[in-house]
């Protein structure tokens, strides 16, 4: 059972652009989300975070909204950059067991 | 400051031997977790350990043991490796809060 469903495996977007990746949940019980962008050989980074008691959060280029009611959230990247291409999974965590669970990822190329 | 460090880089195993992989965090951070990731399917929590001295199951154990003897490393072993645990695998640690903190990877290739 997929707690956390990134439905788009990958997506492309022209440099300069918005980028929008999502993400949903099922279980109503997470307090947090976090999202991680991962390049090629290394590890996850962490790179913006939502409560579940707000509705957005923003860090510079990257935005991250969340509809508590359509267990939805989404990260905004604008503008996008070459840089950004990568892997980025979207996690929740409910504090009760204090276990993130991750989505499976999408794949964002950013076109020159 | 290394952060996490994960040993080896990438390995090429028979079936049936036993490896152990090697996970160092220098952040005194008091959780820690062995996480694979899977094509198509993300990454799946294997072991954690909340505190040393303690350890727990993830959602894939199967085939996997931990230790935590001291707050800083959290190996992982494969007691008898099969072509299934072909993957990369995170250790990655957290302190306060949630958010954690990951190994550059062990890509474990098993033949």
């Amino acid at each position: 059972d997929q707690q956390v469903k990134q439905n788009s495996p990958s997506l492309s977007v022209q440099e300069g652009r918005i980028s929008i990746l999502n993400c949903d949940y099922t279980n109503s019980m997470f307090d947090y989300f976090l999202w991680y962008k991962k390049y090629p050989a290394e590890g996850p980074t962490f790179l913006i975070s939502i409560s579940s008691i707000k509705d957005k959060n923003e860090d510079g280029r990257f935005t991250v909204f969340l509809n508590k009611s359509a267990k939805h959230l989404s990260l905004h990247i604008v503008p996008s950059q070459p840089g950004d291409s990568a892997v980025y999974f979207c996690a929740a965590i409910d504090f009760g067991n204090e276990k993130l669970t991750f989505g499976t990822g999408t794949r964002l190329t950013i076109i020159p | 400051i290394a952060g996490i460090t994960q040993a080896p880089t990438s390995q090429i195993l028979a079936a049936g031997r036993r490896m152990t992989l090697r996970c160092t965090q220098d952040m005194r951070h008091n959780a820690m977790y062995w996480y694979r990731q899977d094509l198509g399917l993300g990454l799946r929590l294997i072991h954690y350990s909340n505190t040393a001295g303690t350890t727990g199951k993830g959602e894939v154990p199967d085939g996997y043991s931990v230790s935590r003897a001291n707050t800083d490393d959290f190996p992982l072993t494969l007691a008898s490796a099969v072509p299934s645990q072909t993957s990369v695998y995170f250790c990655a640690s957290s302190g306060q809060g949630a958010r954690q903190f990951f190994g550059p990877g062990t890509r474990l290739t098993v033949l």
